[in-house]
């Protein structure tokens, strides 16, 4: 049973454009979200979160949308660059149930931003 | 400071051997985690431990596999009698104290188990 998915095994977009990454969850008792970066042969790079109080938090070029009631989160990038090319895993987690170190992670996202 | 430092980064290991994965934590981190990830699949946890202490062991396969964080040394995850679908990438993550609230785990760079 996936509890956390990432319906989009990959996503191609242009250089200077916005990249939409979506992931679903259906455990009502995920109170905090995550978005990891992974390149090739290293190991996944923590890139932003989100908690269940919020809808929306922003880092730089990087802003994750949570909707609660669809148990929907998105990963926004804008402009996309080059660098960005890597799997983007989307992981939750239960705060309030003191195991927040027990994430569970979708299966990812191959994110491809051509020059 | 280095970060979650895992060796070795590839094992070949053929069916019915052992093999062991070592992950040495953050320097002043005394909280280890490890995460499998499977072919196609995201990671998942498998255990927690403290020096001297699993605290949390609800991942790990009831069979053939153990992991130990000794008060000295690396942090081990030994897998016995190694089968095709213990291949994997094997990661580690570590923390100074138990991860709480909105902190989030760095993970190593991992560890590819290949068996043939």
């Amino acid at each position: 049973d996936q509890q956390v998915k990432q319906n989009s095994p990959s996503l191609s977009v242009q250089e200077g454009r916005i990249s939409i990454l979506n992931c679903d969850y259906t455990n009502s008792m995920f109170d905090y979200f995550l978005w990891y970066k992974k390149y090739p042969a290293e190991g996944p790079t923590f890139l932003i979160s989100i908690s269940s109080i919020k809808d929306k938090n922003e880092d730089g070029r990087f802003t994750v949308f949570l909707n609660k009631s669809a148990k929907h989160l998105s990963l926004h990038i804008v402009p996309s660059q080059p660098g960005d090319s890597a799997v983007y895993f989307c992981a939750a987690s239960t705060i309030s149930g003191g195991s927040n170190y027990k994430l569970t992670f979708g299966k990812g996202t191959l994110l491809t931003v051509n020059p | 400071n280095a970060g979650v430092m895992q060796n070795p980064r590839h094992l070949v290991r053929r069916r019915g051997q052992e093999a062991r994965l070592r992950c040495s934590p953050m320097k002043g981190h005394s909280h280890v985690y490890w995460y499998r990830q499977l072919p196609e699949e995201g990671l998942k946890f498998m255990v927690y431990l403290q020096k001297e202490n699993i605290i949390d062991e609800s991942g790990m396969p009831k069979e053939r596999f153990s992991a130990e964080f000794p008060k000295e040394g690396p942090s081990i995850l030994r897998i016995q009698q190694v089968v095709r679908g213990d291949s994997a990438a094997y990661f580690c993550a570590s923390s100074p104290v138990s991860i709480s609230g909105a902190n989030v785990l760095t993970f190593g760079a991992g560890s590819r188990l290949t068996v043939l």
